[in-house]
């Protein structure tokens, strides 16, 4: 079975500081990695995502992710927030080879930003 | 982009009556489209997958009869809420995973329903 944990689920930033949300995955074999956001009233929308190669990807809106497969984590982070960024924010995982296509998120971490 | 829809955005139902939301995919064909729900301020819990022209695949305790799921074609899905009680009351959004530029790992989502059961 497979599983992601948040460990940050409310976290309050001022404009211009910097971010970096923790997500761990538990899965033994090859992965898929998506971060989304949920603009308030908004449906999710996909920041980045990473199948295979750099383990650094880059998202839209400034974000970026970083894969370390050592640690099982995929962290999100962005240099300098802006009060537009608050939104909740999932992590999620599929795992490749169990032919389970469905997501497998995480509780989710709330970001409010303060101008 | 791809776009996902869904219909009602909100609906507000009798306890005992049926609710059935659609979900489409606008601008692509969706091979496999999943049903999560979200209760308030939780993450998203998958409840089924469906695959076109077969009979969908519901998680652990997730009631197939009360919960029934139609993937007629490759751009329509529905799921039907039969006798809703008060407790079904949650945010349910609908994803479509599908035959799109080769990306086949992508889910995109639709904007989420939500039911109330009075």
């Amino acid at each position: 079975a497979q599983s992601v944990s948040q460990h940050n689920h409310h976290v309050i930033l001022s404009e211009a500081a910097s971010l970096e949300l923790g997500c761990n995955y538990s899965y033994g074999g090859t992965v898929n990695l998506f971060w989304y956001v949920q603009y308030p009233g908004q449906h999710l929308q996909l920041l980045l995502k990473y199948f295979s190669g750099d383990p650094l990807v880059k998202g839209i809106k400034g974000f970026e992710a970083e894969f370390i497969k050592s640690k099982f984590s995929f962290n999100l982070r962005k240099p300098s927030v802006q009060w537009s960024d608050t939104a909740e924010y999932f992590c999620a995982v599929n795992g490749r080879d169990t032919g389970r296509r469905a997501l497998t998120f995480g509780s989710g971490t709330r970001l409010q930003v303060q101008p | 982009g791809a776009v996902v829809s869904q219909h009602p955005s909100r609906v507000i139902c009798k306890s005992g009556t049926s609710v059935k939301i659609e979900c489409r995919s606008l601008d692509f064909q969706a091979t496999t489209m999943f049903w999560y729900r979200q209760f308030p301020k939780q993450s998203l819990m998958l409840m089924a997958t469906s695959n076109e022209g077969s009979k969908a695949t519901y998680e652990q305790g997730v009631e197939k009869d009360k919960f029934l799921i139609n993937h007629a074609s490759l751009t329509l899905s529905t799921l039907t809420v039969t006798s809703a009680h008060p407790e079904d009351s949650s945010f349910y959004i609908c994803s479509a995973r599908g035959i799109l530029s080769g990306h086949s790992y992508e889910q995109y989502f639709g904007p989420g329903t939500r039911l109330t059961v009075t």
